[in-house]
């Protein structure tokens, strides 16, 4: 059974600053990586995949992951109000090409940015 | 293009009553998920196609549970004899194949009463 772990939260930063999400996971055998956003009322939306060990950048959003650490992050710069959600964290255990398709999802962290 | 699509957005039944949620995947997706979250927890996973054929099923809480695929397109997940238990929002995904981005529909949010 894999455990994913986040941070509940709530974290509040104000408007410009970079918010900083971690997520630690149980098996290391976990290959594929995904960060969804979840406002309230709605359902989770894919923001970042990563697959391989160190950065990857889209915008204001990069993820960081860590494989032997166990440890994947999520950065986000210049947070605006809009950024305000519940961020989770999921955990693939399968390659690519692989049939275990499932995802493990942490509890979410909450995160306010306030103007 | 056309997202996920869930059917109804919301359901409302009695204890005891049978419910059938209804999922439409992206086109061309081959993979297709069922997942329930409950308020402040994340997606729990229920069960995975490939094409028509349930892939892991090994998230199915009960025997009440079940899900098909017929034509490797729409799913229905069916619940029989329900009960209070059961309410929460019942999450449909798809991708393009296992260990591929899924992507969310909008959700069915079941109440039992």
């Amino acid at each position: 059974q894999k455990e994913v772990e986040q941070n509940s939260g709530p974290l509040s930063v104000p408007e410009g600053a970079i918010a900083s999400l971690n997520c630690t996971y149980s098996d290391r055998v976990s290959q594929s990586f995904f960060w969804y956003r979840q406002y309230s009322g709605k359902s989770p939306e894919l923001i970042m995949s990563i697959y391989s060990n160190g950065d990857k950048e889209d915008g204001r959003f990069t993820a960081q992951l860590n494989k032997a650490s166990q440890y994947v992050s999520l950065l986000i710069r210049d947070s605006q109000p809009s950024d305000s959600a519940t961020y989770l964290c999921a955990v693939n255990g399968a390659d690519r090409g692989s049939t275990l398709g499932r995802l493990y999802f942490g509890r979410g962290t909450q995160l306010t940015v306030w103007p | 293009g056309a997202g996920v699509s869930q059917t109804p957005s919301n359901k409302v039944t009695e204890k005891g009553k049978y419910v059938e949620l209804r999922c439409d995947p992206i086109s061309g997706h081959t993979a297709l998920y069922w997942y329930r979250q409950s308020l402040g927890q994340g997606p729990e996973f229920l069960i995975y196609f490939q094409g028509t054929g349930a892939a892991d099923d090994s998230g199915l809480p009960n025997d009440r549970f079940f899900a098909v695929r017929p034509e490797g397109s729409v799913s229905t997940l069916k619940i029989q004899r329900t009960e209070r238990g059961d309410s929460a929002v019942y999450l449909c995904a798809s991708s393009p194949g296992p260990s591929y981005e899924q992507y969310f529909g909008p959700g069915t949010r079941l109440t039992v009463t």
